[in-house]
């Protein structure tokens, strides 16, 4: 089962508005992924973070590796309609037989 | 078109039948993984291919589950005497690396949504 606790569930949000989600885990992590899925499509990876305490923007996304390595979280500034979409964290340990393991996501939704 | 296809989109199956799921990894990938989406959860690992070789399948669910990809390049996944709770997203991914989990990026097909009645 899944390891990784992803809050919040769901978010409404004004167009504009910045937006917070995060990540937790019991477990250490060497690699924090974000990926956003849009209805009927797979996955797509928004930023990839591999040091803890390191911080990475990708245009209006800002992501951080928390320093314990028990935590991620995913920021966008000025939300925008395309927006829209799940979020989910991922987090992979890098042993060899480790796989990775995603959050449950985080629903966005832009109100009118 | 040069990402991941998987085919069909939609798959609905009477409990107890045999489907295949195909999937059409970016050409040249070495990696290509088997994940399973349950709605409103995200996806969960099945099985993961370097090039022809099924090097991980301990996410299968069961040994009604099986997955193949004879020439390194296609792969199917086969659920055998389909049960409801196997109702799921079926996602593929490929990779271009050889090497571990995340040192590349995956790339998703749209998936395959399974519904069994």
């Amino acid at each position: 089962g899944q390891q990784l606790n992803q809050s919040p569930q769901s978010m409404f949000i004004q167009e504009g508005e910045d937006v917070s989600m995060n990540c937790t885990s019991s477990s250490i992590f060497n690699t924090w992924l974000w990926y956003k899925q849009d209805p009927g499509e797979g996955p797509v990876l928004l930023i990839a973070l591999y040091k803890a305490g390191e911080l990475t923007s990708n245009g209006r996304l800002t992501a951080q590796f928390g320093i314990t390595r028990k935590d991620s979280f995913l920021n966008i500034s000025a939300s925008i309609p395309s927006d829209v979409g799940i979020y989910f964290c991922a987090g992979l340990r890098m042993n060899r037989d480790d796989k990775i393991i995603f959050g449950k996501g985080t629903r966005l939704h832009i109100l009118p | 078109g040069a990402g991941v296809s998987q085919s069909p989109r939609y798959k609905v199956a009477k409990r107890g039948q045999d489907v295949a799921l195909r999937c059409d990894p970016i050409s040249g990938h070495v990696s290509l993984f088997w994940y399973q989406q349950a709605l409103g959860q995200g996806p969960e690992f099945l099985t993961y291919f370097q090039n022809e070789a099924q090097l991980d399948k301990s996410g299968l669910p069961s040994d009604r589950f099986f997955a193949e990809r004879p020439e390194g390049s296609v792969s199917t996944l086969k659920i055998q005497r389909t049960q409801q709770e196997d109702s799921a997203v079926y996602l593929c991914a490929s990779s271009l690396s050889r090497g571990l989990f995340g040192t590349d990026t995956q790339y998703f097909g749209p998936g395959t949504r399974l519904t069994v009645l």
